[in-house]
């Protein structure tokens, strides 16, 4: 069976700062990895994903993960923090196969101090 | 072009009652999903659609759940004999396709929020 574990359920950084939400999976065989960001009242958006190839994924809003596969990990970085960034993120995980049913952490609410 | 849109976007219920909630995917998905999020939680898987068909309904937490898709697109998730535990965001996702050569991008909706009183 596949999961995920989102390490830090609540996350604050100074504007300008470090940006890093941690994520660990399980899976039995090769995963599609995703984050997910969802601002208030709205639907999840796609930050970035990784399926094959390059481990270093660059996504949107200065966003990016590396797949680190001897460490189960997926890591979401962003070198210097905005106003902006705060809102719920979610690392998620799929097989692929027939149905590509999306198995999400509990997500990493991320405040941003000025 | 328009996204994934889901009415009502909150619904208020009584225990005991049936509810329907609707999902008007992207023009041209054929995939499309539903999950279930509730508070401080991540999104649960419920069901998937393959065009009309239902590939894999394992998520539907009993049998008080079900969900259609008669021509393809809009989707209509119905519970019945509605029960307090049932409150959470229900939301819905689209794809351009839920097989081919690795997954495709789901496109979420904004939710539903239904509150079982």
């Amino acid at each position: 069976a596949q999961s995920v574990t989102q390490l830090g359920s609540h996350v604050s950084v100074s504007e300008g700062a470090l940006v890093l939400l941690r994520c660990n999976y399980s899976s039995s065989v090769p995963p599609y990895l995703f984050w997910y960001v969802q601002y208030p009242n709205q639907g999840l958006q796609l930050l970035l994903k990784y399926t094959t190839g390059a481990t270093l994924v660059k996504g949107i809003n200065g966003f990016e993960a590396e797949f680190k596969k001897s460490e189960t990990s997926f890591h979401l970085t962003k070198p210097s923090a905005h106003m902006s960034d705060a809102a719920e993120y979610f690392c998620a995980v799929t097989r692929g196969g027939a149905t590509n049913k999306l198995i999400f952490g509990t997500g990493t609410l991320l405040a941003v101090q000025p | 072009g328009a996204g994934v849109s889901q009415t009502p976007s909150n619904k208020v219920t009584e225990k005991g009652k049936y509810v329907e909630l609707r999902c008007d995917p992207i023009s041209g998905h054929t995939a499309l999903y539903w999950y279930r999020q509730s508070l401080g939680q991540g999104p649960e898987f419920l069901i998937y659609f393959q065009g009309t068909g239902a590939a894999d309904d394992s998520g539907l937490p009993n049998d008080r759940f079900f969900a259609v898709r008669p021509e393809g697109s809009v989707s209509t998730l119905k519970i019945q004999r509605t029960e307090r535990g049932d409150s959470a965001m229900y939301l819905c996702a689209s794809s351009p396709s839920g097989t081919s050569g690795g997954p495709g991008e789901q496109f979420f909706g904004p939710g539903t929020r239904l509150t079982v009183l």
